[in-house]
Parts: C-alpha cells; structure tokens; sequence
C-alpha cells in the first residue's frame, strides 16, 4: 500500500515571502499521480497543484510550484509571494492510475503567514 | 455552480443514535467517495462508489454503510452511532478513472457523538 509522509506539521512564512512545504510517499508503481490540496479554516478542500508521475517537467500554477523528484519519491510545493490567504492547512496526496481512484493523503502541514 | 454539497454541516448524536449523512454534486460524476478527517491522521477513505448502483469499502469501513441509488447522490449511514466516530465527514466526486482528474470536495459535515 502506499503510504504519504509530510515531516512538517507546521510551518510560518512571511507575507512575500518563499517557503516550501516537504512531501515523500512510498510506492512501487511507476505511474502515478500526485496532488497538492490546500484546507482554509473553511474546511473546503481545494486543489493547488497536480502532477504526472512520467511527465518530468515541475507543475507550476501562478505563485505555486513543485519540485517532483521521482528517484527520491519526494515533491514538495513551493509558494512564491506568500499572501494572507495563502495560511491553510496543507495536504499532499497520491492516486494510483489502477483500482478505485482514492487518494492517500498525508498528515498536512498548517502554514502560518506572518504579516 | 453547487459542485459537491453535504448535508447536514454539523450534526450532534447521542451514542447508539443513527444518522444518515447527505451528498449530493452535480457534475455528472461517476466516482464517489466519503472520507473522515481526524486530528493529526489527514483524511482516510471510507467507502467509495465507481457509479450508480455500486458501493465498496475504502480502509475505514467499520461501523458504516453507504448507498448510491442514484448518480448524482452519496449517502453514508451511522447505524448505532459510537465516540470513535467523531470526526469531520467529507464528501468527494470525480469525473473518471486512469487520467489526472482532481476530486471534488464537498464542505464537510462535522459529527459529534457523545
């Protein structure tokens, strides 16, 4: 089974500021996918940022991008310009491309931004 | 557009009291799913559907049931609600299989059970 690992539970960035959230998973498949969800105190789940496994170019949307290390299993997101309404809790999640489509989800990580 | 919605958003229960939990997306999705979130544990599945009519458990599956009757409807139901299952409840539905298709979250339902 695979399994999602995210080594920090919390971090603070300041406003404008970069900051990196760290991500590793565990699998034997060799294509999969891979997602950066972010959780508001809202509570709504929103997507941030997806990933191909066999694509090698990083995933960038705007101020969000990834580093996808596939050797390594590792892909972190990186915030560019943190604004307020980036401060969530932020989870990173796997989907095999066989069986019945759910995500693994790590344990999130709660992103602080500091004015 | 409503995307995915649930109902109720809170709810309060008496332990051994039953309750059925709401979803409902208009996306013409065939994939279903409900997951519980818990402090420190991320979200975990609990059963999922892969269209009308179907249902199958996820890796949290104790103490539920869940129905798919129609397409664009979820439902999960506590049958003898108990503490444990106190958590926030997620509904999610996504378009298809074997492509990068994000899933689509409802807002949660918070369940206290005491």
């Amino acid at each position: 089974a695979q399994t999602v690992t995210q080594s920090q539970p919390e971090m603070s960035v300041q406003e404008a500021e970069t900051v990196t959230l760290s991500c590793t998973y565990d699998t034997s498949e060799s294509d999969y996918y891979l997602f950066w969800y972010k959780q508001p105190p809202s509570r709504q789940m929103i997507l941030v940022i997806r990933q191909e496994a066999y694509k090698q170019q990083n995933a960038t949307e705007n101020r969000f991008s990834v580093n996808f290390q596939k050797a390594a299993k590792s892909f972190s997101l990186k915030i560019s310009d943190s604004q307020l309404g980036d401060a969530a809790m932020y989870f990173c999640a796997y989907k095999s491309p066989i069986g019945n489509e759910k995500l693994t989800f790590g344990t999130g990580t709660r992103l602080t931004i500091i004015p | 557009n409503a995307g995915v919605t649930q109902t109720p958003k809170f709810r309060v229960l008496k332990t051994g009291q039953s309750m059925t939990l709401l979803c409902a997306q208009d996306m013409n999705h065939e994939y279903m799913y409900w997951y519980r979130q818990d402090p420190g544990m991320g979200l975990r599945l609990i059963h999922y559907s892969v269209g009308e009519g179907t249902t199958a458990k996820g890796e949290v599956p104790d103490g539920y049931n869940v129905s798919r009757l129609k397409k664009q409807n979820f439902l999960l139901g506590l049958e003898s609600a108990a503490p444990s299952q106190t958590s926030v409840y997620f509904c999610a539905s996504s378009y298809s299989s074997r492509e990068l298709q994000p899933q689509h979250f409802g807002d949660g339902t918070r369940l206290s059970i005491l």
